[in-house]
């Protein structure tokens, strides 16, 4: 089944403790993408991959950190979460080949104590 | 960056009743993309239309588009209480979409 998966789902953590959101698609696409979104505000991109090895910053790229050294998986790093990244977090992915509709994970639902 | 608003913020109708959702940019677009999301859950597409297009259905869905007034409209036909959740237009830009922030469909049975 086509999918893009994302770990954990839920995650409660304090302020300072690295962490990492792991993505990952299985449909070989070549562009992948993270997002939070909050009340009020919407969906917002935080950073994106056109390729591997190829990041950049989307709206809102402060605090987080990505990597891309395979083509299925694009982890979100958190070096030091502070409680203003307590949000909704979202992987996409979509081909470039035959770019059309972005395919969305889960969610992770992050809280910062 | 906000491209998309999307309007009414909240729509509430009966089943069987139709649901129309608006959305206006501010930047020329390549397409513009429908997503629905159900409470705290990913989104999913729902439909596609591209700037040379100007209408485009897919089964209970309508969308226009309105280059010319930077605008989309997404009609849902004969609501089902199942259609409530939160539609978003999204417009790409060089590879990276950009959200409204969505309008709250409620279906009453």
């Amino acid at each position: 089944e086509a999918q893009v998966t994302q770990n954990p789902r839920y995650l409660i953590t304090v302020t300072g403790k690295k962490l990492t959101v792991t993505c990952s698609q299985n449909m070989n696409h070549e562009y992948m993408s993270w997002y939070r979104q909050d009340p009020g505000l919407g969906l917002r991109q935080i950073y994106y991959s056109m390729n591997v090895e190829v990041t950049d910053k989307g709206d809102v790229p402060e605090g987080y950190k990505v990597s891309r050294k395979e083509k299925r998986n694009f982890p979100l790093i958190l070096e030091s979460p502070s409680p203003n990244q307590t949000s909704l977090y979202f992987c996409a992915s979509t081909s470039l080949e035959v770019y059309n509709e972005q395919f969305f994970g889960p969610g992770t639902r992050l809280t910062v104590l | 960056s906000q491209q998309g608003e999307e309007d009414p913020q909240a729509l509430s109708i009966q089943e069987g009743e139709n649901a129309t959702m608006n959305c206006s940019y501010k930047t020329s677009i390549n397409n513009l993309q429908w997503y629905r999301q159900n409470s705290g859950r990913g989104l999913v597409h729902l439909i596609l239309i591209r700037s040379n297009e100007r209408e485009k259905h897919s089964g209970r869905l309508r969308v226009t588009l309105d280059t010319s007034k930077k605008s989309s409209s997404l009609l849902i036909t004969a609501s089902r209480a199942a259609d409530t959740a939160s539609y978003f237009c999204a417009t790409d830009e060089i590879g990276k979409l950009i959200f409204g922030q969505g309008t709250e469909l409620s279906v009453k049975p």
